[in-house]
C-alpha cells in the first residue's frame, strides 16, 4: 500500500496564531512531498515541493515565510502557517510521491479555519 | 504550456451511464497522466494513470483514453453507480525530472442518480 496521513485534519485557530500540519507516509519512504492549497470547488494549487534534508522549493506567489516547510526525515513534512489570518483558512493537502516515479499519493487534507 | 483544461465543470448521469471526462494538455514534455477522485472534505485518490506509450488502460470499471498527436486524454466511467458521485481531476507532468510536479486541471463533479 501507500499511505499518507496527515494530522490535524480540522484546525480552528486565532487570527494571529501559527498552526502546524504534518504530513506522514506511513508505510513508504517519501524523498518528494508536496503541499497543495484547494479552495471550495476549485482545483490544488501547489503551493511548494518538499525535500527530505533541504529547503523547500515554493511556487511563484507563495510566501515562504508564511508558509513553512521542513521534511527532516523521510517519512515526516510538517507546514506551519505563521501569524495566521482568515484569508489563510482554506483545505491544505499533502502529497507524497513514492519510488523514482511520479506517482503521489495523497493525505485526507486538513481543513484550516481562521477566526 | 503547463495548462490542462478539463471539462466538463458537471456531469450528471443515470445509473449504469458511462459519464465521459476529457482532458486536454500544452506541454510535451508530459509523460505522466493520472485521474484522480475526490469526495468532500478528503484527499484525491488515485484512479489510473497512462503513459504516451499506449492508447488505452483500464482498471476495473475505469479506462482511459490518450490521444498523444491531439494531447488529449480521456476517463470513462463503465457502469456508473452513486458511490462514484465524486470530483474527478486529471493531470499531468512529466514522469521523471520537472521537479516531478503534476498540474492538475479544474476538476468535473460527477453525479450518478438511480
Amino acid at each position: 500500500g501507500a499511505v499518507v496521513s496527515q494530522h490535524p485534519s480540522w484546525v480552528i485557530c486565532k487570527s494571529g496564531t501559527s498552526v502546524k500540519i504534518e504530513c506522514r507516509s506511513l508505510d513508504f519512504q517519501a524523498t518528494t512531498m508536496f503541499w497543495y492549497r484547494q479552495f471550495p470547488k476549485q482545483s490544488l494549487m501547489l503551493m511548494a515541493t518538499s525535500n527530505e534534508g533541504s529547503k523547500a522549493t515554493y511556487e511563484q506567489g507563495v510566501e515562504k515565510d508564511k508558509f513553512l516547510i521542513n521534511h527532516a526525515s523521510l517519512t515526516l513534512s510538517t507546514l506551519t502557517v505563521t501569524s495566521a489570518h482568515p484569508e489563510d483558512s482554506s483545505f491544505y493537502i499533502c502529497s507524497a510521491r513514492k519510488d523514482l516515479g511520479n506517482i503521489q499519493y495523497f493525505g485526507a487534507g486538513t481543513r484550516l479555519s481562521v477566526l | 504550456q503547463q495548462q490542462v483544461k478539463q471539462s466538463p465543470q458537471s456531469l450528471i448521469v443515470q445509473k449504469g451511464g458511462i459519464p465521459i471526462i476529457n482532458c486536454a494538455y500544452e506541454n510535451t514534455a508530459f509523460d505522466y497522466f493520472p485521474w484522480y477522485q475526490q469526495f468532500p472534505g478528503k484527499g484525491p485518490a488515485l484512479l489510473i494513470a497512462i503513459r504516451p506509450d499506449v492508447s488505452e488502460k483500464k482498471e476495473g470499471r475505469f479506462t482511459i483514453s490518450f490521444n498523444k498527436s491531439a494531447k488529449q486524454f480521456s476517463l470513462h466511467i463503465m457502469d456508473s453507480q452513486p458511490g462514484d458521485s465524486a470530483t474527478y481531476f486529471c493531470a499531468a507532468g512529466p514522469e521523471t525530472g520537472g521537479g516531478n510536479k503534476l498540474t492538475f486541471g479544474t476538476g468535473t463533479q460527477l453525479k450518478v442518480e438511480l
